[in-house]
Parts: C-alpha cells; sequence; structure tokens
C-alpha cells in the first residue's frame, strides 16, 4: 500500500537558518514525489516535484528537495528560512499509473524572527 | 486564467439542511478532486473525476455525501442532511492530465460550520 508519512507534526527554525521539513514514502512503482505548500486560509500551492533525473530538485521560493531511494526519502530543504515560510507543508506521492495522490500529515513550519 | 473557483467561501448551516459546495476548474482540466481537511484527520481525498467521470469515491464517507460533474466545467459536492462532524474546509482541485505541468492546482476552499 502506498502511504506518506510527515514524523513532523511542527518545525521550529529561527529566520536565517536553514530548515529541513521530513517525509517518507512507501509506494510499489516508481515515485512521483510533490512538496506543497498551504498558507492560513488558502488553498495547496504546489512547490516542486521529483519525477526521475537528478535526485536534487529546485522548486519555488528557494526550496529543494532530495530524493533518496535507499531511505525513501524526499526531505524538503532551504539554505536560509524566511519568516514568510511559515506554513503548513505536505508531501504527497503517487505511482506513475494514476493522477491520485496520497498526502501525509502536514508539517506545520514556524519562522521565528 | 482565473484559478479554479469555489463557492459558497463561507457556509454556515444547522444540523439536518443540505449543503451544496460548487466548483469551477480551470479550463482545459480534465481530473477533478474534492478533499476535507479537518485538524483531526487532515486532509482526505473524498473522490475525483476523469473526463467527469467518477473514478474513486472510496472517500466519501457515507451516503449523505454526494459528487457530480455534469460537464468540464462544473462540479458538486453535496450533504444532505449534514451534521456537525461535517464542519471542515472543502478543496477542489483539478489537473491536466496531459499536461507536463503534473500538479494540482487548488480552490481557496469553502469553510462549512454546521451547527
Amino acid at each position: 500500500a502506498q502511504s506518506v508519512a510527515q514524523p513532523e507534526d511542527q518545525v521550529n527554525v529561527a529566520e536565517g537558518n536553514p530548515l529541513t521539513v521530513k517525509c517518507t514514502y512507501s509506494v510499489s512503482g516508481n515515485p512521483y514525489l510533490f512538496w506543497y505548500v498551504q498558507y492560513p486560509n488558502r488553498g495547496l500551492q504546489f512547490l516542486l516535484k521529483y519525477i526521475t533525473g537528478d535526485n536534487l530538485v529546485k522548486g519555488s521560493y528557494g526550496f529543494e528537495a532530495e530524493f533518496n531511494k535507499s531511505q525513501t526519502s524526499f526531505h524538503l530543504k532551504k539554505p536560509s528560512a524566511l519568516v514568510s515560510d511559515s506554513a503548513l507543508y505536505f508531501c504527497a506521492v503517487r505511482d506513475g499509473s494514476n493522477y491520485q495522490l496520497i498526502w501525509g500529515a502536514g508539517t506545520k513550519l514556524i519562522i521565528k524572527p | 486564467d482565473a484559478g479554479v473557483i469555489q463557492s459558497p467561501r463561507h457556509e454556515v448551516t444547522e444540523m439536518g439542511q443540505e449543503v451544496t459546495l460548487r466548483c469551477k476548474p480551470i479550463s482545459g482540466h480534465n481530473s477533478l478532486f474534492w478533499y476535507r481537511q479537518t485538524m483531526m484527520r487532515g486532509l482526505e481525498l473524498l473522490i475525483y473525476f476523469n473526463n467527469n467521470v467518477p473514478i474513486d469515491d472510496s472517500g466519501m464517507p457515507e451516503d449523505r455525501f454526494s459528487a457530480k460533474m455534469p460537464n468540464a466545467s462544473f462540479s458538486t459536492l453535496k450533504i444532505q442532511p449534514s451534521e456537525p462532524r461535517d464542519s471542515a474546509v472543502y478543496f477542489c482541485a483539478s489537473i491536466s492530465r496531459d499536461s507536463r505541468l503534473d500538479e494540482q492546482f487548488f480552490g481557496p476552499g469553502t469553510r462549512l460550520t454546521v451547527l
């Protein structure tokens, strides 16, 4: 069965420090991996995706994510956090056969000035 | 493009009443998803359509919930009768299966409160 785990309910980071939001997955075929962000009272917005190719994927707002096949992980990273990065972050996965995403529970990212 | 449009943005109703949520996907998108988000259960997929046909409705909580997509530009999610535990934010999302973008575009959501 496909699944996504975001082990941290909340991550606290000081502004200017690097941030990591963790995600591990389980999928039967080749994984299609996604990160979405949700700001308060808004719908989810696409950040980045991994389909194939380079394991380091760059996305919107300076975020990047690293695909690690052996660890079945797809952690979201940013070298220097901004207060405006504070939001809810969702990891999602699907296999190649359909467009239905399996979503993680979400991680609340809090960036403190 | 205006993006995915949902209406109403907020709905307050009393237990037992019928509630209809509406969604207009992005023009040209051929898959549509209805999600529910709560603090307790997170983001749940309720149902999704491909080319206006329901593909997977296993996430629909019970018979009180129904969804339709009469054409490519409109979908509804109906709850009849509504109950307080249905209170949540309901999102609609669409995607083009023919696009290389491969990302779901979400609407702003409908915040439903059932008293």
